[in-house]
């Protein structure tokens, strides 16, 4: 069981708008900020979004993070079915003294 | 161009040890912290283990306290995972990571492309 909770899968069609949701607690999302990473099959985890909302270089603005409390927020707009991958949330738990990821979520694009 | 190539992995027998290895090229290793995570077949990320520039500073994650020893060489550009006592449930992708510079949390920037290790007798 991973210690954020992130929906299994999602779907939307090319050129609509999805939100991934990425749940935990005081102890992580609450008090520390947090990062998403897409992975494209058979690759491995790119970073998306760090800091709740920023974007490192090269990653186009239809890729949006945000953060409410003890929940985290991926949206990603203007679909594309070369988004289909898995998306990952993560950030740092202060009680485990570790970093801790949801299950990842799978992104369809129909 | 920033490039970590991890190597070590392979079929290894439960209770056996191995030591994976990760490259570093296109940056100066000594600026940055590094971790390693894992990836079963079909799961999700699973952080191992951090370690600070100097290597002053080194977390594990509790499944792997005791058993995993992380090292750095940071003239050789290189860095390491010793793991130990193995387990069937140890059988995944490892991946080591670059942490790059965030306000807090974490956000490796930049990651290989993994090491298989499989823990099978």
């Amino acid at each position: 069981q991973s210690v954020l909770t992130q929906p299994p899968s999602v779907s939307a069609a090319p050129g609509q708008k999805v939100t991934i949701s990425c749940s935990g607690s005081s102890s992580n999302i609450g008090n520390n900020y947090v990062s998403w990473f897409q992975q494209l099959p058979g690759t491995a985890p790119k970073l998306l979004i760090y800091d709740n909302n920023k974007r490192p270089s090269g990653i186009p603005d239809r890729f949006s993070g945000s953060k409410s409390g003890t929940s985290a927020t991926l949206d990603i707009t203007g679909l594309q079915t070369g988004d289909e991958a898995d998306y990952h949330c993560g950030t740092w738990d202060t009680s485990l003294s570790a970093v801790v990821f949801g299950g990842g979520t799978k992104l369809t694009v129909l | 161009e920033v490039q970590l190539v991890e190597s070590g992995g392979g079929l290894v027998q439960p209770g056996g040890s191995l030591r994976l290895s990760c490259a570093a090229s296109g940056f100066t290793l000594s600026s940055y912290s590094m971790n390693w995570v894992r990836q079963a077949p079909g799961k999700g990320l699973e952080w191992l283990s951090y370690i600070s520039r100097s290597g002053s500073t080194i977390w594990y994650a509790d499944s792997v306290k005791g058993r995993f020893t992380v090292s750095r060489d940071n003239v050789k550009n290189s860095l390491f995972l010793q793991v130990n006592s193995l387990r069937a449930e140890d059988t995944a992708m490892y991946y080591c990571a670059r942490e790059g510079f965030c306000s807090g949390g974490t956000c490796p920037d930049y990651w290989g492309q993994g090491t298989l290790v499989t823990v099978s007798s």
